[in-house]
């Protein structure tokens, strides 16, 4: 069974620049989850989805995050304008029902200069 | 505000003595608990859950215990391995609303040859 994909690994961006990420779960997975991880910390939900709709997005800086989940399948997380403070891993995860395990990708990591 | 909290940053132990992990909660609603293990540059995998109707759930060399009193749960591997080195993340959730996973700051475990 394939796991959470995440793309790119890494990318280094300046501030006030843009950059988005993607993630495909696990094939069947209804609920997918955005995750910040900032160095030193542990990871922080920003954005939990159930098929296509979004069920949680209340610690999503909204002024200049974004996130979608289009056909309730891969989910995009966009950040724009960047600042420093977003230099982070950002984790996609995945789960069958909103219960239990979560499936983590191997995460993108964003440095912000 | 850290509802979920690990207090030790780090813990070395020696190859085959026990390694155990704290975590402390504060959210009542939490019924969920689960420990991840995360190596570098990889994302965090589930190693072992526990109901808040349990106080103990056992996976081979892995141990978790939950007082709910305390709003205590720990992590025991025995016997600790060098594969083991890594950190390790207590996690919950609450039996209302959006169900998510909340972390705690992660614990880094060095298990010495």
């Amino acid at each position: 069974e394939a796991g959470v994909a995440q793309s790119p690994r890494y990318k280094i961006i300046e501030k006030r620049q843009s950059v988005a990420f993607w993630c495909n779960p696990i094939s069947g997975h209804a609920t997918l989850y955005w995750y910040q991880q900032i160095l030193g910390q542990g990871p922080k939900l920003l954005i939990q989805f159930q098929n296509n709709g979004v069920v949680d997005d209340s610690q999503l800086p909204k002024d200049r995050f974004s996130a979608e989940r289009l056909k309730g399948v891969d989910s995009t997380l966009k950040i724009q304008p960047a600042k420093l403070e977003d230099s982070a891993v950002y984790l996609c995860a995945s789960s069958f029902g909103t219960t239990g395990e979560l499936f983590f990708g191997e995460g993108s990591r964003l440095t912000v200069l | 505000d850290q509802q979920v909290k690990q207090n030790s940053p780090s813990l070395s132990v020696q190859e085959g003595r026990i390694s155990i992990l704290n975590c402390d909660y504060t959210n009542s609603m939490f019924d969920y608990f689960l420990w991840y293990k995360k190596y570098p540059a990889e994302g965090p995998t589930f190693l072992i859950s526990i109901s808040s109707i349990k106080d103990k759930n056992e996976d081979g060399r892995f141990t978790v215990f939950l007082n709910k009193s305390a709003k205590h749960l720990s992590l025991h591997i025995v016997p600790s391995q060098p594969g083991d080195s890594a950190v390790y993340f207590c996690a919950a959730s609450a039996k209302t609303g959006r169900r998510a996973l909340t972390f705690g700051s992660g614990t880094r475990l060095q298990v010495q040859p």
